[in-house]
Parts: structure tokens; C-alpha cells; sequence
């Protein structure tokens, strides 16, 4: 089993839909969950992390973390086109500033 | 505010050669870690230092890769003896230190893309 799991997709929706992305994972020792978003032949580019279980609100995104399930999200409200990218979730463990371990990625299209 | 910054954007080498990596990490972060990006795979972690210090190599291919991070200066990735298996999306990241504040931030560069012919 790998440690991060996330579906690849691609996932198409129309512009203003709401977005669930999601990565389960099966190492209870990960407390950092981040997501990052990566546009084709870019860096990827972190949009916000949690600390252990919980909610967490940032505009148009929402991420939570279920560590119960080892389950984590990110909700994209009212979708555009330019959310069309592929989103990473990344992990770690308690100490902060350690090796993020990635998802593979899931690719969302948004159209218009 | 500069981000990270990477060079050269693509690099070209024939199997057997050297390729360099440099990177450069944002103005007050003082750690660098390195992510190979393969075609179809996820960013998978290689290497994370501080000045003078390899902090965890764990995820470094044993043979012919090394990082470096001087006192002055970028951080080095060097890839010795290419092979065809080594063209990648190369990735630097930094964060600041503990001391600085909470290093659980990394921020990525653009990349340097390696194509090995």
C-alpha cells in the first residue's frame, strides 16, 4: 500500500461548480497535510496546510482532515477556468520541516 | 520578493556526462530540500539540507547523485555519469528555519527539467 493515495482523474467540471478533491494515506504518524497546486510545466505551488485534524478556510478553498479515516480534502467553491491544474496534497510527519511526501497528483479541468 | 529560484530552466546531456542543478532559495529561508518529479509519477523526495549540512539524504539515489549547500552561494545538485533514467523534473524547495519561524512552508521553484539523450 502506498503512504499518500490520490485518484489521478482528470476530473471535468463546469465553471461555478463546487470541486472535491481527496488523498487518503496510512501513515498515523503524518500531522502536516498541505495542498499545492501545480499548472502544466510549472513549480507547484503551495495553497495552504493544516495541522492535524480539522478545517481550514481560505477564499474560494477549504481543506479538511479527517485523521480518524486517514482521509483528507480540498473543496474548491465556484470553480474557473483557471483552477484548471493539477492539485497535489503532501504530507509529513510531527516534526516540522521534514520531507513532504506527495500524492500523484489529481488533474481538474473547469470549463467554461 | 524574488521566490526560489532555479538553473538552468532545461538542461541537455548525453548519458555519461555531469548535470548541475542550482538553486537558490527564497530571501530568509535558510532550508533546501530537492523533489524528482518522473513522467506519470508524483514528486517524490530527495534530498534536505541546511547551510554546510545534509540534514536527511534518505531519499538520494545512492550512487552517482550528491547535494550540496554551501555557505555561500546556491544549493548544488549533481548528477554523475547520466543515464537515460535520470531525465526528470528536478524541484527545489525552501523553507525557513526553526529559528526563523515555522519551516513546515516549502515553496518550489520552477524547475529545471533534465533530458538525458
Amino acid at each position: 500500500q502506498k503512504e499518500v493515495e490520490q485518484d489521478p482523474g482528470p476530473l471535468s467540471v463546469p465553471e461555478g461548480a463546487i470541486v472535491s478533491l481527496n488523498c487518503t494515506y496510512s501513515n498515523s504518524a503524518f500531522q502536516y497535510f498541505m495542498w499545492y497546486r501545480q499548472y502544466s510545466r510549472k513549480g507547484p505551488e503551495l495553497l495552504m496546510y493544516t495541522y492535524s485534524s480539522g478545517n481550514k478556510e481560505d477564499g474560494r478553498f477549504t481543506a479538511q482532515v479527517d485523521k480518524s479515516s486517514k482521509y483528507i480534502s480540498l473543496f474548491i467553491r465556484d470553480s474557473q477556468p483557471s483552477d484548471s491544474a493539477t492539485y497535489l496534497c503532501a504530507m509529513s510527519g510531527p516534526q516540522a520541516g521534514t520531507a513532504l511526501i506527495f500524492g500523484k497528483g489529481t488533474t481538474l479541468s473547469v470549463s467554461s | 520578493n524574488a521566490g526560489v529560484m532555479q538553473n538552468p530552466r532545461h538542461l541537455v546531456r548525453r548519458r555519461g556526462q555531469e548535470a548541475r542543478l542550482r538553486c537558490s532559495p527564497m530571501k530568509g529561508h535558510s532550508h533546501v530540500y530537492w523533489y524528482r518529479q518522473l513522467p506519470e509519477e508524483g514528486l517524490k523526495f530527495m534530498v534536505y539540507l541546511q547551510k554546510e549540512n545534509i540534514i536527511d539524504e534518505s531519499g538520494m539515489p545512492k550512487e552517482r547523485f550528491s547535494a550540496e549547500f554551501p555557505k555561500e552561494g546556491p544549493s548544488i545538485l549533481r548528477i554523475q555519469q547520466v543515464v537515460r533514467g535520470d531525465s526528470a523534473a528536478y524541484f527545489c524547495a525552501s523553507s525557513k528555519g526553526i529559528t526563523e519561524g515555522t519551516p513546515v512552508e516549502q515553496y518550489f521553484g520552477p524547475g529545471t527539467r533534465l533530458t538525458v539523450t
